[in-house]
């Protein structure tokens, strides 16, 4: 109950395609949903976040979808660019305990 | 403002040997919690401290352990080493404690057991 699935594992998307990654998850009570871009010898840094009271929140072109009758939450990248080839992670939080990660997607963008 | 400071940024070393990795975090912030990531398996949650106090901790064997000073910093130990223990391991510092505070992350430790 614990666990964040996420998919796809990588994802290829052709520059200036929409890029979407899922997650899902199962424990009711976690109240915050934040992504993470990790490039590589870098540490992960939030993208944007996201709480259960709000179905979508949007910075510049990533938007976090967020459907809390189906447990699941969504990255939209638009317009992507080569610029945003990284691995992204879900994660979700429960108050103060630590954050439950997703496996991370590997987002290659062809020029 | 200085971010999250991981050092040693790179470290050989060969099993059976223990390791202590070290984790500044950012001035004021108070949260330090550790990962372990390795291909294919993210980022593996072994623990977080608080004010010096350990708040919450994964499921990493007992060779994992940490400790947190006064003024926050944090250093990781791990004995014994394994193989398997070989990864990039996260630090990750906050202002407080869960309530939904950003973590920022070091550049992480490259840990090569052989």
């Amino acid at each position: 109950q614990q666990q964040v699935k996420q998919s796809p594992q990588s994802l290829i998307v052709q520059k200036g395609g929409i890029s979407i990654i899922n997650c899902a998850y199962e424990n009711t009570a976690f109240d915050y949903f934040p992504w993470y871009q990790q490039f590589p010898g870098k540490g992960p840094a939030l993208l944007i976040a996201i709480r259960p009271d709000v179905s979508e929140k949007k910075e510049g072109r990533f938007t976090i979808s967020f459907n809390k009758s189906a447990k699941q939450f969504s990255l939209h990248i638009m317009d992507s660019q080569p610029g945003d080839s990284a691995t992204y992670f879900c994660a979700a939080r429960r108050g103060n305990y630590q954050l439950i990660w997703g496996a991370g997607t590997k987002l290659i963008i062809k020029p | 403002k200085a971010g999250v400071t991981q050092t040693p940024r790179y470290l050989i070393k060969t099993r059976g040997q223990q390791v202590t990795l070290s984790c500044s975090p950012i001035s004021g912030h108070r949260s330090v919690s550790w990962y372990q990531q390795t291909p294919g398996q993210g980022l593996q949650f072994l623990f977080e401290y608080f004010s010096e106090t350990q708040r919450n901790k994964g499921n990493f064997p007992g060779r994992f352990s940490g400790r947190q000073f006064s003024n926050s910093r944090s250093e990781m130990n791990v004995s014994t080493l394994e193989l398997g223990d070989s990864a990039l391991y996260l630090c990750a510092s906050s202002l407080f404690a869960g309530s939904n505070t950003e973590a920022f992350f070091g550049q992480g430790t490259r840990l090569t057991v052989v």
